[in-house]
């Protein structure tokens, strides 16, 4: 059974520093792109952004609005990914996500098909 | 990049079909064949129900049926059963290795 689960939410004051983690379980990790995914209350969800697997040289990718403040990065071995979060700020208050890209045999899709239940991530003086 | 434009809310009775709408631009919805949607009850991890505008995961019911019309992809759901009351998002890739989601639609079942 495919698994993921979030960890290192917290309260954390503006201008501060978190690093989140997913732990994946029941997959080929190693092969699997992975996102991360946040809400805030009352919104929609909204796009972090994605780290590519070693044979695609760990690329990562993020939203623009994040302007260069959040970093993705993952460790095989562990099979876990990471979401380094620095600088934050009130609006990066949220319910934070990992997720998994759709595969279906030897094929990747633009789409996520497993989800963990998130890690709460509040930013306030 | 702006969210997606979903209604709010949405309601059907048992058995009947209920339409989920997702407006974009041409740089997102408009210009790409890849929107997916997915289901979410309270508390639960958000589901996969439709990829590339409108196929389907293994698993999930033929009652679910996505389309793609300009910059408007839409999420009918036939035979409406009391399991598929939650929020439905939907996301579209936007190029440049950038995805949108929407802003979600509650359905209800009456």
């Amino acid at each position: 059974e495919v698994q993921l689960v979030e960890s290192g939410g917290g309260l954390v004051q503006p201008g501060g520093s978190l690093k989140l983690s997913c732990a994946a379980s029941g997959f080929s990790f190693s092969d699997s792109p992975m996102h991360w995914v946040r809400q805030a209350s009352g919104k929609g969800l909204e796009w972090v952004g994605r780290i590519r697997s070693r044979s695609n040289f760990y690329a990562t990718v993020y939203a623009a609005s994040l302007k260069g403040r959040f970093t993705i990065s993952r460790d095989d071995s562990k099979n876990t990914a990471y979401l380094q979060m620095n600088s934050l700020k009130i609006e990066d208050t949220a319910m934070y996500y990992c997720t998994r890209a759709y595969c279906s045999g030897t094929s990747c899709y633009l789409a996520f098909d497993h989800w963990g239940l998130g890690t709460l991530v509040t930013v306030s003086s | 990049q702006s969210a997606l434009t979903q209604p709010p809310s949405a309601s059907g009775s048992p058995g009947q079909s209920v339409t989920i709408s997702c407006t974009g631009t041409s740089s997102d919805v408009g210009g790409y064949n890849y929107v997916s949607w997915y289901q979410r009850h309270p508390g639960k991890a958000p589901k996969l129900m439709i990829y590339e505008v409108s196929k389907r995961p293994s698993g999930v019911p033929d009652r679910f049926f996505g389309s793609k019309s300009g910059n408007t992809a839409s999420l009918t759901v036939s035979g409406l059963q009391a399991e598929d009351e939650a929020d439905y998002y939907c996301c579209s890739y936007a190029g440049s290795n950038n995805y949108v989601f929407g802003t979600g639609t509650k359905v209800t079942v009456l």
